[in-house]
């Protein structure tokens, strides 16, 4: 049973379009996460939920937009797609405090063309 | 601001070579620290961790001392395999984030064993 799910795994689509990230965590944890790993594999936060409260929403295009329906499930969707968007997009979950860490999803590969 | 430093990569050793990846860190206050292991084509997975100065955190023949005094966690394995090989990330829990639990993390390090 994977802990944290993303779907899809692989994405491709053109400049300009609308698409969806969806993440669903089964560890019963209270806070998910979304970060971007760049083509050098830096990982930047962008957006964190604590029982479908926004807490963290960093310097992030306002194309970019979550949505937590509830604490199991963190969505990510994306307007207007541009070519700086390709990534890899990580969702993950954990408990909200300082020590505990993460569980990872396996991650999303989006490529704009 | 807080932030993580990791030595540049890649780091190619032998099998069963004595691996030592360096992290530094800038913190206010008294993060935790972490390393996590990537795996090619998969999300990241938590290696090992350490809550307080002093503390060594250990998995899997992997371990790290949190080293307040000259804010290091270095990770280091006494003998590697070519199933180590991966990407290796550095990270601390951003103190001034609240409760939070936000991660910053460190470029990455990426580890080539050669049998």
């Amino acid at each position: 049973d994977t802990a944290v799910s993303q779907t899809p795994k692989y994405l491709v689509t053109q400049m300009g379009n609308d698409k969806s990230i969806k993440c669903e965590q089964n560890l019963g944890h209270d806070t998910m996460y979304w970060y971007k790993q760049d083509s050098k594999k830096f990982l930047k936060i962008m957006f964190s939920y604590n029982n479908k409260e926004l807490i963290i929403n960093e310097t992030v295009p306002n194309r970019f937009s979550p949505k937590s329906p509830d604490k199991a499930h963190l969505n990510l969707h994306i307007n207007s797609l541009e070519l700086g968007d390709s990534a890899v997009y990580f969702c993950a979950s954990g408990q909200g405090t300082d020590n505990y860490g993460y569980t990872f999803g396996s991650g999303t590969r989006l490529t704009v063309v | 601001g807080n932030s993580v430093t990791q030595m540049e990569g890649p780091v190619t050793l032998s099998e069963e070579a004595f691996l030592t990846i360096n992290c530094t860190y800038t913190a206010t206050g008294y993060p935790s620290l972490f390393w996590y292991v990537q795996y090619p084509g998969e999300g990241l997975q938590l290696l090992l961790k350490a809550t307080k100065a002093d503390d060594k955190g250990s998995n899997k023949g992997f371990e790290a001392t949190y080293r307040k005094e000259t804010t290091s966690f270095h990770l280091e394995k006494g003998s590697v395999q070519v199933s180590d090989s991966a990407v290796y990330f550095c990270a601390l829990s951003d103190p001034g984030s609240g409760n939070t639990g936000k991660l910053i993390f460190g470029q990455g390090t990426t580890l080539q064993v050669k049998p």
